[in-house]
């Protein structure tokens, strides 16, 4: 199956720092999605981008599909921003429903 | 428009009990997915339905867990005779298509 890898795996800023936070993926995708789980352990949409760039406030992301990654940005951090930062993927025509998550990158954000 | 209803959201049964964990998907919706979150292990697919339909269960355990979303009522997953090693978070996920999936706040489900 496809392999999600994020890195890193681990990150702490100081609030107002910025930071990226990479997925690569193993094979071409239909579907690729950024959550964030906050330290309540709720799982928050904050992407669906199988392709291009996208802006949301102080969080973008760009995917490029055909070198296989994928960023988030996070500017201006807060704190928060702080919790697990999750990238899925939905890969092959067998695939259709079924994401396949990474690690994910735990963020810490200290004031 | 509400989003996806999981409930309760955490759930305390004594080994062997039956453990039952509801999801109604977000308006508009007709698909739902199950994923597990344990400690040690991430998020992993469990299970793919549509209305009175399972499409894919292949994250499923062969034992001891099932998955319906009837046509009436919310996504049902349950858990028979439930031992240590199935606690942990189960969230819900639904979509209008195959499309971008939303997740619910998930059950903690505890295992004594």
């Amino acid at each position: 199956g496809i392999q999600v890898e994020q890195s890193p795996p681990d990150l702490i800023l100081q609030e107002g720092a910025n930071s990226t936070l990479r997925c690569n993926f193993s094979d071409s995708v239909n579907n690729l999605q950024w959550f964030h789980q906050n330290p309540w352990g709720q799982l928050i949409n904050l992407f669906y981008i199988p392709s291009g760039t996208k802006q949301n406030g102080r969080l973008s992301a760009t995917t490029v599909a055909t070198e296989r990654y994928s960023l988030l940005y996070i500017s201006s951090s807060q704190t928060t921003d702080s919790g697990v930062y999750f990238c899925a993927v939905e890969a092959g025509a067998d695939s259709w429903g079924k994401l396949q998550f990474g690690a994910g990158t735990q963020v810490v954000v200290t004031p | 428009n509400a989003g996806v209803m999981q409930n309760p959201r955490h759930l305390v049964r004594r080994r062997g009990q039956e453990a039952r964990l509801r999801c109604s998907p977000m308006k508009g919706h007709s698909h739902v997915y199950w994923y597990r979150q344990l400690p040690e292990e991430g998020l992993k697919f469990m299970v793919y339905l549509q209305k009175e339909n399972i499409i894919d269960e292949s994250g499923m355990p062969k034992e001891r867990f099932s998955a319906e979303f009837p046509k009436e009522g919310p996504s049902i997953l349950r858990i028979q005779q439930v031992v240590r090693g199935d606690s942990a978070a189960y969230f819900c996920a639904s979509s209008p298509g195959r499309r971008e999936a939303f997740f619910g706040q998930g059950t903690r489900l505890t295992v004594v």
